[in-house]
């Protein structure tokens, strides 16, 4: 029969608005965590990344925030663009040879 | 600058064939990954090198999946026989130091490949 794919959770935000999209992480003596943005037929383009040791790390439209209490990862994007259109990876890096990948949010610009 | 350069972009071959995906990292970056993505799985780490010696290929689904790395700037993903199960998007990526570097991956634009 037909394979059941992973249902991504999908964020409609419209143009111009801040997104915000959310990632919780599952091991806790992770140290170090990058945010992907993926388009349709192309490889997971590096965004942002911050260690352990932040909160907050700013980049040029987009902010990445971590919450170790609560071991929750998000990024900000202002304003919007339709180019942002794509499914967003948080990768979680806790110790051994593996980048964790996160199943991934859509988000969809509408004009 | 040249991103990680993967090849073929689309692979389609019958059930029992050799398979051969081959990846150039980033010059310089001295850790390279192969990932395989697929809808039910998502984003699968199968082999690390690390200065072209194998790391940790843990996540290599069974014997038929074999990974080289020669020089720093290539390396090869074969499955042998293929099966339609293998069918996949299959990522090369690189990235500076070591497993402790904390340094970005840098992907490549991925080998669609289709087992029939």
């Amino acid at each position: 029969g037909e394979s059941v794919g992973l249902h991504l959770p999908t964020l409609s935000v419209q143009e111009g608005d801040n997104s915000i999209i959310n990632c919780a992480y599952s091991n806790s003596a992770s140290d170090y965590f990058i945010w992907y943005k993926q388009e349709s037929g192309k490889g997971p383009q590096f965004i942002i990344d911050i260690r352990s040791n932040m909160d907050k790390r700013q980049g040029q439209r987009v902010t990445v925030l971590l919450n170790k209490t609560v071991k929750h990862l998000s990024l900000q994007i202002a304003a919007t663009q339709p180019g942002d259109s794509a499914v967003y990876f948080c990768a979680e890096w806790g110790g051994g040879n593996k980048l964790t990948f996160g199943t991934g949010t859509q988000l969809k610009v509408e004009l | 600058d040249a991103g990680v350069i993967q090849s073929p972009r689309h692979e389609v071959t019958e059930m029992g064939q050799e398979v051969t995906l081959r990846c150039k990292p980033i010059s310089g970056h001295n850790s390279l990954f192969w990932y395989r993505q697929t809808m039910m799985r998502g984003l699968e780490l199968l082999i690390y090198f690390n200065n072209n010696v194998p790391i940790d290929d843990s996540g290599m689904p069974e014997d038929r999946f074999s990974a080289k790395m020669p020089n720093a700037s290539f390396s090869t993903l074969k499955i042998q026989p293929s099966e339609p199960r293998d069918s996949a998007v299959y990522f090369c990526a690189s990235s500076r130091g070591g497993v402790r570097a904390m340094a970005p991956l840098h992907f490549g634009n991925g080998t669609r490949l289709t087992v029939t």
